[in-house]
């Protein structure tokens, strides 16, 4: 079955980087794109990145432009998210979520989430 | 503040029917698919409706979606307590390319 497992949350403080790993399992990787998506604490949900199967296309939240990165290694079934700069603001849960079609360009729904893995940035 | 427009709140009694409101505009709604998630408490959230009014499978005939313009509606019917949770319409929206989200609507069963 379709399993998506992210790591690499935790605390930081302001300023500092953290990336952070979905690793995915039960489907083939490289034909579906996929998001990061985060849930700060009492919130509703906010899209932060997508990035196409191959790779070759790539789009972000304004708020996170320019400070985050999406990225993936099809060889590793892994998606990353390279985030940089970090505030207060973008203390949430992130989770990583698949594309319901292969192929698709961005927009599709997503199907699958994973559980989420947390990042506090506090000083 | 998000894009898309939702209710903070909806309640309604076990077996009732509900429905939450989604308005957006035509860089969002107006031309492109809806989708719906469930968000139980401390959990995932789950897709419920995709394309406007299908559901993916698994998920029961209580839950219905439709759009009309730039508004789309979530219906739920025979509604029981374990319906309780946060709904969130999204959709694609062409001039930011990215997705939106509503602000999600918290569903309480009486």
């Amino acid at each position: 079955q379709v399993q998506l497992v992210e790591s690499g949350g935790g605390v930081v403080q302001p300023g500092r980087s953290l990336r952070l790993s979905c690793a995915a399992s039960g489907f083939t990787f490289n034909v579906y794109a996929m998001h990061w998506v985060r849930q700060a604490p009492g919130k509703g949900l906010e899209w932060v990145a997508f990035i196409s199967y191959d790779g070759s296309n790539k789009y972000y939240a304004e708020s996170v432009k320019g400070r985050f990165t999406i990225s993936r290694d099809n060889s590793k079934n892994t998606l990353y998210l390279q985030t940089d700069s970090l505030r207060a603001e973008d203390t949430a849960v992130y989770y990583c979520a698949r594309d319901q079609r292969a192929y698709c360009g961005g927009d599709c729904p997503s199907d699958h989430w994973g559980q989420g893995t947390p990042v506090s940035v506090s000083s | 503040q998000s894009v898309l427009t939702q209710p903070p709140s909806v309640s309604a009694a076990p077996g009732q029917w509900v429905t939450i409101s989604c308005s957006g505009s035509n860089s969002n709604i107006g031309n492109n698919y809806v989708s719906w998630y469930q968000q139980l408490p401390g959990t995932a959230p789950k897709l419920l409706i995709y394309d406007n009014n299908n559901r993916p499978s698994g998920i029961p005939d209580r839950f219905s979606g439709s759009k009309s313009g730039t508004s789309a509606t979530l219906g739920i019917t025979g509604l029981q307590t374990g319906d309780e949770a946060d709904y969130y319409c999204a959709t694609w929206d062409s001039s930011l390319s990215g997705w939106v989200f509503g602000g999600g609507t918290k569903l309480t069963v009486l």
